[in-house]
Order: C-alpha cells, then structure tokens, then sequence
C-alpha cells in the first residue's frame, strides 16, 4: 500500500521467542495503529500511537508492547509469544481529525508453533 | 464494552442486484462511520465515509446514517462478480485519536 510498510510479511517462530513487527510510513502522519484480525473477531485494537512517544493500549494489549521513535516507524513487541498470538497483523495510520478514516499496511502474518 | 455488530453472511446476491449490508454500533459519542472493503488475503481499503444523517452518493455505492436508531448501512448498486468480499463497518470512538473500532465484517458473494 502506497506509503506504509509493514515488515516482515510473513514470520514463523517459536512459543516464547520475542518477536518484532514493523510499521513504516513515508505520509507523515500523527495516528498509527496496530490492529490484530482473527476469523469471527474483525480487527482488534493493540495499541495506538499519537505521536512520537505517544503510545496508548487498545482493548487487546496484554503480551504486547510497542514504541515510536520516529514519526515514520511504529514497532509492535511481542515480548514472549504465544499460539494465542497466532493472526495477522495490521499496521494503520491516519492524519489528523475525527472525520479521516485508516490507511492500512499490507499485513503480517505471524504464525506462534 | 463499546460495540460494532454486522451480519457474518455469506450474503448472496445475482449480478446486477443491490447488495444490502447493514451496521449497529453501540457508542453514542460516535461521529464519523466508514465501510472497508477487504478482499481475501488483502489489506482492508476505505470505499465510503458518512458523518451527517440521510444518505451519501458514490458512483455504485450508498451509505446511509441513522444516528437515532445508531445503525449505518451500505448499498451496492449492479452488483459485480468483482465485488466478492468481506465489507466492515467502522465506527470512530469518542474520546479522540481517531479510534477506530471495527465490526467482524460481512461476507458479500455476487454470482453471475
């Protein structure tokens, strides 16, 4: 999608291993977000970000956690993955204003064995 | 526990009819309502937004807002085979920061 990344695509990885996702956004936009979407669930909010070190938890953040260093970059943390945080993964960003909706990134799709 | 219900489906429909998705959400507060269209395996992307009552106009599309009853809809008109997909409705929560909350989505299907 035109002006945000997500990497990687596609990770497998191991029950208890940390594992970092990212967001990267070219549109210098203040809102980021990190959405999870499972099968009967629709898109669940991690974590959002206001601004460089502006972060704020979602409904669904326990296990993970995330920083923004840099205006552009959004990382998702998960500290000690579990098959629970099998889904996929969707970075999102939004300028400023209650009346724009989302930019979304392409997705990851993480797989906890 | 703020709220966006959609009907699953699958919601069948021949081509060149009108599609009818329909949205409840729960948040009063809520000012702005948006429909994504998400093909499978993809990325979901914006196709309308709706702030004031009544109904928006885009090409096939119609969305449509009932802020009493809290309940937003969204019509396809001449349906098309390339407008298989699941449709989600989008709710912004208030309390800023352009929260969106997302309903689970319905799955349109257009037979030819």
């Amino acid at each position: 999608d035109a002006g945000i990344t997500q990497s990687p695509r596609h990770k497998v990885t191991e029950t208890g291993t940390p594992v970092t996702l990212r967001c990267h956004q070219t549109e210098n936009h203040r809102y980021m977000y990190w959405y999870r979407q499972d099968p009967g669930h629709g898109l669940r909010l991690i974590h959002y970000s206001y601004g460089v070190k502006d972060t704020d938890k979602g409904e669904v953040s326990d296990g993970y956690s995330v920083s923004r260093s840099k205006t552009e970059d959004f990382l998702l943390t998960l500290e000690s993955a579990t098959s629970s945080q099998t889904s996929v993964y969707f970075c999102a960003i939004s300028d400023v204003g209650v009346l724009y909706g989302y930019t979304f990134g392409s997705g990851t799709r993480l797989t906890v064995v | 526990q703020k709220e966006v219900e959609q009907n699953s489906g699958p919601l069948s429909v021949p081509e060149g009819a009108i599609a009818s998705l329909n949205c409840t959400y729960s948040d009063r507060g809520s000012q702005s309502f948006f429909w994504y269209r998400q093909y499978s395996g993809k990325s979901p992307e914006l196709i309308m937004f709706i702030y004031s009552n009544g109904d928006k106009e885009d090409g096939r599309f119609t969305a449509q807002l009932n802020k009493a009853s809290q309940y937003v809809s969204l019509l396809i008109r001449d349906s098309q085979p390339s407008d298989s997909a699941t449709y989600l409705c989008a709710v912004n929560l208030s309390g800023g920061y352009n929260k969106l909350i997302f309903g689970a989505g319905t799955r349109l299907a257009v037979h030819p």
